[in-house]
């Protein structure tokens, strides 16, 4: 069965800083990873979506990479700002049905 | 264009009673499912729906049941409720862009039940 990791749980830093989220998978045969954001109340904000064949995807300030062999994926954040500051989740579907694990999230809270 | 909206926002129920969550998309996405979420824990799937007419269980389908009648909407029915089933509800869809592709999952704002 697949367990998708996030460490840490929780992260403070400093406006201005790079943020570096972490997941692991112990399954490596993925059919895509996916960050989410999640605000307090809110529903889920698809970040950045990674296929298997894919090393990383980039959208402006995100980056996000995908190690298969070694069940890793980072999503950097640069240059971090307040309006950063929510719970990110990562997600691994291990066919073409969709299906997400989750895993438990990453809070970050970016301070002015 | 509204994405994937869920009804109601917030519920409390008795324990014993029954509910159904609603949720609709207005996107066309034959993809949708719905997950439950515990506090500091990750989302678990609930069920899914490849299409209309086709629905499967997912990692905690006991004591919920769904059905897909139209592309739309994806109902979630809630028997019997429990306390174990206090939980943040949300329905999400996925659209394919080819045979086996998916892109990006889109998700509703939630539904809050309480079990009492």
């Amino acid at each position: 069965k697949q367990e998708v990791t996030q460490i840490p749980a929780a992260l403070s830093v400093p406006e201005g800083e790079n943020l570096v989220l972490n997941c692991s998978f112990t399954d490596s045969a993925i059919y895509n990873l996916q960050w989410f954001r999640q605000d307090p109340g809110k529903g889920l904000t698809s970040l950045l979506l990674i296929q298997s064949s894919q090393r990383e995807q980039t959208s402006g300030r995100l980056n996000a990479s995908l190690d298969k062999s070694s069940g890793r994926s980072t999503l950097y954040i640069a240059a971090s700002q307040p309006g950063d500051s929510a719970t990110y989740l990562c997600a691994v579907s291990g066919d073409s049905w969709g299906k997400f694990q989750f895993g438990a999230g990453t809070q970050v809270v970016v301070t002015p | 264009n509204a994405g994937v909206t869920q009804t109601p926002k917030f519920r409390i129920l008795k324990i014993g009673q029954s509910m159904t969550l609603q949720c609709t998309q207005d996107m066309n996405h034959n993809y949708m499912y719905w997950y439950r979420q515990d506090p500091g824990m990750g989302l678990k799937l609930i069920y899914y729906s490849v299409g209309a007419g086709i629905t499967d269980k997912g990692e905690v389908p006991n004591g919920y049941n769904v059905s897909r009648s139209t592309t739309e909407d994806f109902p979630l029915r809630l028997e019997l409720a429990a306390p174990s089933q206090t939980s943040v509800y949300f329905c999400a869809s996925i659209p394919q862009v080819g045979p086996v592709e998916l892109t990006e999952a889109f998700f509703g704002q939630g539904t809050r039940l309480t079990v009492v």
